[in-house]
């Protein structure tokens, strides 16, 4: 069975420093993409950051471009999200995501999700 | 970055009636990458559609997508109980973006 368990979230102040965790277990691991898709509290899905297989590609959308970092470890089967100089805005819960196996961009399985709060 | 506009933004509807949700892209998405989801209050989204038209596993028939191009639409024939929530339409055609949600509600 396929499951991937978010965890790392909490409070933090604004400028502050997060590292989100993502264990992967029941596939493998070092075939699929993986992905940090946010959801502002009442409000909709937004898509964070991919990274290929081997962690040669990586993705980001703009508003977070030159603070957060995606990685992995395919020793782990883990996947991370390294979230520096942390802004309100950036409150949410924070989902995992696995890409489909023919790698086109779909996310057929998800984390339960963490919750980043970011507030003085 | 490709805009997603889904509507109505909230469907109030009975159990057993048809369900008809849409959404329109701000420019054509690339092979009609085009994935749906809902999401009920508390988990996360599930996935129900890929590439427009195809059933993800498990997800039952009552579920259909339709459309290409810019428009596309995700039907449920017959509402269940456990349906109701807010449903997300998502491009990954060039780039990923969701669109805004629809609530499907108990009228």
């Amino acid at each position: 069975e396929v499951q991937l368990v978010d965890s790392g979230g909490g409070l933090v102040q604004p400028g502050g420093s997060l590292r989100l965790s993502c264990a992967a277990s029941g596939f493998t691991f070092n075939r699929h993409w993986m992905s940090w898709v946010r959801q502002a509290p009442g409000k909709g899905l937004e898509w964070v950051a991919n990274i290929n297989q081997d962690g040669s590609e990586r993705y980001y959308v703009d508003s977070v471009k030159g603070r957060f970092t995606i990685s992995r470890d395919n020793t782990k089967n883990s996947l991370y999200l390294q979230m520096n100089s942390l802004r309100a805005e950036d409150t949410a819960v924070y989902y995992c995501g696995r890409y489909d196996s023919s790698g086109e961009g779909y996310f057929d399985y998800w984390g339960q999700g963490t919750l980043v709060t970011v507030s003085s | 970055e490709i805009v997603l506009t889904q509507s109505p933004g909230t469907l109030s509807l009975s159990p057993g009636e048809r369900a008809t949700l849409s959404c329109r892209a701000s420019q054509s998405v690339h092979r009609n990458y085009l994935a749906w989801y809902h999401q009920k209050p508390g988990q996360a989204p599930r996935l129900l559609i890929y590439g427009a038209s195809s059933r993800a596993t498990g997800i039952p028939d009552r579920f259909s997508g339709s459309g290409s191009g810019t428009d596309f639409t995700l039907t449920i024939s017959r509402l269940e109980p456990e349906d109701f929530a807010v449903y997300y339409c998502q491009q990954y055609g060039r780039s990923w973006t969701f669109g805004q949600g629809t609530k499907v509600e108990i009228k």
